[in-house]
């Protein structure tokens, strides 16, 4: 089973720059499309990169999204960071028999 | 504007039935890929099931195959999940979401409990 690993949580100061890693277990992010989740207390999730880079609109520019095929992993980088942006953050991508797969999630604490 | 309004959520004893609905503006049903995606209490996000925006190809999670069943209802522009045979670690919140791109409904929590 393809599975997608994240850290349990980051933590950074306002202003400042962090970035989420998602490490895929077996090849697929490097022929899969990557999208990111932000997920903040009693709300549902909500798209902030989708098709590895792209920020659908209202998502401020803040937010990026990159791959790297070499190490089979995707980075989700937030920067100037808010204290709006602390929130838990998911990773999603494509299984080998079409599963949709999720990482564990992210906790990112902005202190 | 895509909106996405799940209901059918709630207590259900173990072995009972369960349907979800989610009704959707802003598009038909047959525009966009669809999926389930649940979320245990305290847990993170688990994708449930998807079915195609031509409804010819339809996968599920493989702990729901054999119990759940996702279908769409052109007539109602709604989508559906069918859940028989719960058992407790299916209790969570279940969203619907269209897919590329990737919106979410607000949820509908299910409690499966004797």
């Amino acid at each position: 089973n393809f599975i997608l690993t994240q850290p349990h949580s980051v933590s950074e100061s306002p202003g400042k720059t962090v970035t989420i890693s998602c490490t895929g277990s077996s090849g697929s992010i490097a022929n899969n499309y990557v999208q990111w989740y932000q997920q903040r207390p009693g709300s549902a999730p909500t798209t902030v990169i989708y098709e590895d880079n792209q920020r659908p609109s209202g998502v401020p520019d803040r937010f990026s999204g990159s791959i790297d095929r070499s190490s089979d992993s995707a980075s989700l980088t937030i920067s100037g960071l808010k204290t709006e942006d602390e929130a838990d953050y998911y990773c999603q991508s494509y299984g080998s028999s079409n599963q949709r797969v999720f990482g564990g999630g992210t906790k990112l604490t902005v202190l | 504007e895509v909106q996405l309004v799940e209901s059918g959520g709630g207590l259900v004893k173990p072995g009972g039935s369960l349907r979800l609905s989610c009704a959707v503006s802003g598009f038909s049903v047959n525009t966009y890929n669809l999926n389930w995606v649940r979320q245990a209490p305290g847990k993170g996000l688990e994708w449930v099931a998807f079915i195609s925006s031509s409804g010819l190809y339809i996968f599920y999670e493989d702990s729901v195959k054999g119990r759940f069943t996702i279908s769409r209802d052109h007539a109602k522009n709604s989508l559906s999940l069918q859940m028989d045979s719960l058992r407790a670690e299916d209790t969570g919140v279940y969203y619907c979401a269209t897919e590329n791109p990737w919106n979410w409904g607000q949820g509908t929590l299910v409690t499966v409990s004797s």
